[in-house]
């Protein structure tokens, strides 16, 4: 099956460092990918919707300028958390549709950022 | 616009007993529906899926759901479920452009 790979899995930052994320499609090609911020114990809230060569549709009451979007080719999208606070601590967890949107959905196995 | 409600927060069960997940819908288009489980500190694995065709659909780990148009639900069932079923189950139903998720429920398998 179809496998998205996400890096790092787990990071712990300081409170006004930025972050990337990676996410990549590993056998297939994506020209979107969704982005999901997931708090303990609830379900996941999609942050934004990244899209090759353009620029990222975030979602309502997401910063865009907080969360950087790039997919900057088929296979990789990352998320750039910039100036991270407390706050910003959460699981972050990426997709990609193989086929049209409608279709499979596969996840990456997440990333957990901790903002001391 | 498309809606998800997974009524039970959690579902607590003893091992080898039947379980059913809940999950209602609403939408005014044709929709395809989901379920993803989620292990601890996990990504989302699919579980099953209906885009069209028979209504009962078989997933993976002896999983099945049943599409009913009428009473607008996708419910989730297993006849007898193992501790290793303990996890976060979601149902989903895409969108025009995205997945909405349900708000998960608990599968806690007792020995």
């Amino acid at each position: 099956g179809a496998v998205v790979s996400q890096h790092p899995s787990w990071v712990i930052c300081k409170s006004g460092t930025s972050v990337k994320i990676e996410c990549r499609s590993l056998d297939f090609q994506a020209t979107t990918m969704f982005w999901y911020r997931q708090f303990p114990k609830q379900s996941l809230m999609l942050m934004a919707t990244s899209n090759e060569g353009s620029k990222a549709t975030y979602e309502q009451g997401v910063e865009k300028d907080k969360f950087l979007i790039n997919h900057a080719s088929l296979t990789l999208s990352t998320l750039t958390v910039t100036s991270a606070h407390p706050e910003d601590s959460s699981f972050y967890i990426c997709s990609a549709p193989r086929g049209g949107l409608a279709d499979t959905q596969y996840f990456g196995p997440g990333t957990r950022l901790t903002v001391l | 616009a498309q809606s998800v409600t997974q009524l039970d927060s959690q579902v607590p069960v003893f091992e080898e007993a039947p379980v059913e997940l809940r999950c209602n819908y609403s939408s005014s288009v044709s929709v395809y529906l989901f379920w993803y489980v989620q292990y601890p500190n996990q990504g989302l694995q699919l579980l099953l899926k209906y885009l069209s065709g028979s209504t009962l659909v078989k997933g993976i780990n002896g999983f099945e759901a049943e599409f009913n148009k009428s009473q607008t639900s996708f419910h989730l069932r297993k006849p007898s479920v193992h501790i290793s079923d303990t996890a976060e189950y979601f149902c989903a139903v895409s969108g025009i452009d995205k997945l909405i998720f349900g708000t998960g429920t608990l599968l806690a398998v007792q020995p």
